[in-house]
C-alpha cells in the first residue's frame, strides 16, 4: 500500500520561529491527509484534516497545505506548548498509514 | 461525551494469545467504522486494523495479517482485537479509535481511548 514519509524526523527551533514539517505519500492521495499532535504521555490529537482544514479549537498558528503526494504542516510562531511529536496520516482508503513522526523541541 | 475504554492488555509469552476489548459510549457506535492503532515504546503510531460499521469488512496491516482478527459486537457497543501468535515486536500500547465526521474510513481518527499495554516477553 501507500507509504507516508515525513521529514525531518526531529527539529529544534526557538520560540516564535516558523516551523515546517513535510509529509510525502508514495502515491497520490488527493487531500485525504490528516495531521496529529501527540504530547508526551498523551493520546494523539487531531489538528488538521482534508490536508488544510483546521480542527475546531486548534490555534490558528497551525496550518496545512498540499494535495496529491506532497503535504506540509506549518506552525507560524512556535510556542512552548507546541513541544510534541507530529504525525501525518493518509485516509484515502481503510488502510490508515501514518508517517514516522516529527519530534519538535524548543531550542 | 465520547468514551473509548480499552482493556485486556498484559504480559504474554511469545507465541501466545490475547484479546483486547474497547467499550464505546457517547456516540452511535453502530454507525461508525472503528480501528486499532498501536505504539511501541518510544516509537511512532502504527495503524493495525479497521472494521466497517456492520462488521462485514475488515482490514489489516501487513505486519499483523493472518495473526490478528478485529471484530465488533454492536449489541454491546464493543470492539475487539484477537491477537494470536504474538511476537516481541507486537509489544505496544494498543489504542482504539473512531472516525471523524460520517464515521467512515474516509475520515481521520477522532476520539482515541487511553490505550492498553501489551507486552510480549518470556
Amino acid at each position: 500500500d501507500i507509504q507516508m514519509t515525513q521529514s525531518p524526523s526531529s527539529l529544534s527551533a526557538s520560540v516564535g520561529d516558523r516551523v515546517t514539517i513535510s509529509c510525502r505519500a508514495s502515491q497520490g492521495i488527493s487531500n485525504y491527509l490528516a495531521w496529529y499532535q501527540q504530547k508526551p504521555g498523551r493520546v494523539p490529537k487531531l489538528l488538521i484534516y482534508a490536508a488544510s482544514t483546521l480542527q475546531s479549537g486548534v490555534p490558528s498558528r497551525f496550518s496545512g497545505s498540499g494535495s496529491g503526494t506532497d503535504f506540509t504542516l506549518t506552525i507560524s510562531s512556535l510556542q512552548p506548548e507546541d513541544v510534541a511529536t507530529y504525525y501525518c496520516q493518509k485516509y484515502n482508503n481503510a488502510l490508515g498509514t501514518f508517517g514516522q513522526g516529527t519530534k519538535v523541541e524548543i531550542k | 461525551e465520547v468514551q473509548l475504554l480499552e482493556s485486556g492488555g498484559g504480559l504474554v509469552q511469545p507465541g501466545g494469545s490475547l484479546r483486547l476489548s474497547c467499550a464505546a459510549s457517547g456516540f452511535s457506535f453502530t454507525t461508525y467504522a472503528m480501528s486499532w492503532v498501536r505504539q511501541a515504546p518510544g516509537k511512532g503510531l502504527e495503524w493495525v486494523s479497521s472494521i466497517s460499521a456492520s462488521g462485514g469488512n475488515t482490514y489489516y496491516a501487513d505486519s499483523v495479517k493472518g495473526r490478528f482478527t478485529i471484530s465488533r459486537d454492536n449489541s454491546k457497543n464493543t470492539l475487539y482485537l484477537q491477537m494470536n501468535s504474538l511476537r516481541a515486536e507486537d509489544t505496544a500500547i494498543y489504542y482504539c479509535a473512531n472516525f471523524y465526521g460520517s464515521g467512515s474510513y474516509y475520515n481521520p481518527f477522532w476520539y482515541w481511548g487511553q490505550g492498553t499495554l501489551v507486552t510480549v516477553s518470556s
